[in-house]
């Protein structure tokens, strides 16, 4: 398997327009987790699914923030409108669940730039 | 509710020594994870040791080891034999379906 596949990589974008990011779990994988992690906070969970369904988004900061899981290799995290504050890198990450002896599976995160 | 609190903001160890990365945390579960990752400045997260905490016996992975301490909620890092690639951002976290994590430790590894 080629593990968690996030896109972009980067992504610098303009105050007030909208951004998706993207995330590709481990086939197989049951949970899915949404991070931010930023220098003051470190790393905070934002949203995390259990076969396709939303189980805990009590991490979201704002009404701007919106996050999907259509099927289980495909989950999308949506920011609109994109503020300066949002600046961070996003990791999307999976499991098979609790007894997931290698925890979870992080991707390569997306670093977002909102200027 | 679940918390973590890693009091070390950076830390500093001399190739070859012995360094121990502190964590705390608080939960009321009973049956739950600990974990402690690496992130290198490649930003990749790595797992580096888990640990349930039914087990009382301490973790261990090659020169990294943990103490848990159950009862005073504490889950510290020790990382022997410092060697420069161990130069990252360590993580500690706890949890069961969701991780909560710290705000992590940066270590050097001074040659």
């Amino acid at each position: 398997d080629a593990g968690v596949i996030q896109s972009p990589r980067h992504e610098v974008t303009e105050m007030g327009q909208e951004v998706t990011l993207r995330c590709k779990p481990i086939s197989g994988h049951d949970y899915l987790f949404w991070y931010r992690q930023t220098m003051m906070r470190g790393l905070e969970l934002l949203i995390y699914f259990n076969n396709n369904v939303p189980i805990d988004d009590s991490g979201m900061p704002e009404d701007r923030f919106s996050a999907k899981m259509p099927n289980a290799s495909f989950s999308t995290l949506k920011i609109q409108p994109s503020e300066p504050r949002d600046s961070a890198v996003y990791f999307c990450a999976s499991s098979l669940g609790p007894r997931d002896l290698e925890g979870y599976t992080f991707g390569s995160g997306t670093r977002l730039t909102v200027v | 509710a679940q918390t973590v609190t890693q009091s070390q903001p950076e830390m500093s160890v001399q190739e070859a020594e012995t360094v121990t990365l502190s964590c705390t945390y608080d939960t009321s579960e009973s049956d739950y994870y600990l974990f402690w990752y690496k992130q290198p400045p490649s930003r990749q997260m790595i797992l580096v040791i888990r640990q349930e905490a039914y087990k009382q016996q301490n973790a261990t992975e090659n020169r990294f080891s943990v103490n848990f301490q159950k009862a005073a909620k504490s889950f510290s890092l020790k990382i022997s034999d410092s060697q420069l690639g161990d130069a990252a951002m360590y993580f500690c976290g706890e949890g069961t379906y969701k991780y909560i994590f710290g705000t992590g430790t940066r270590l050097k590894v001074l040659a």
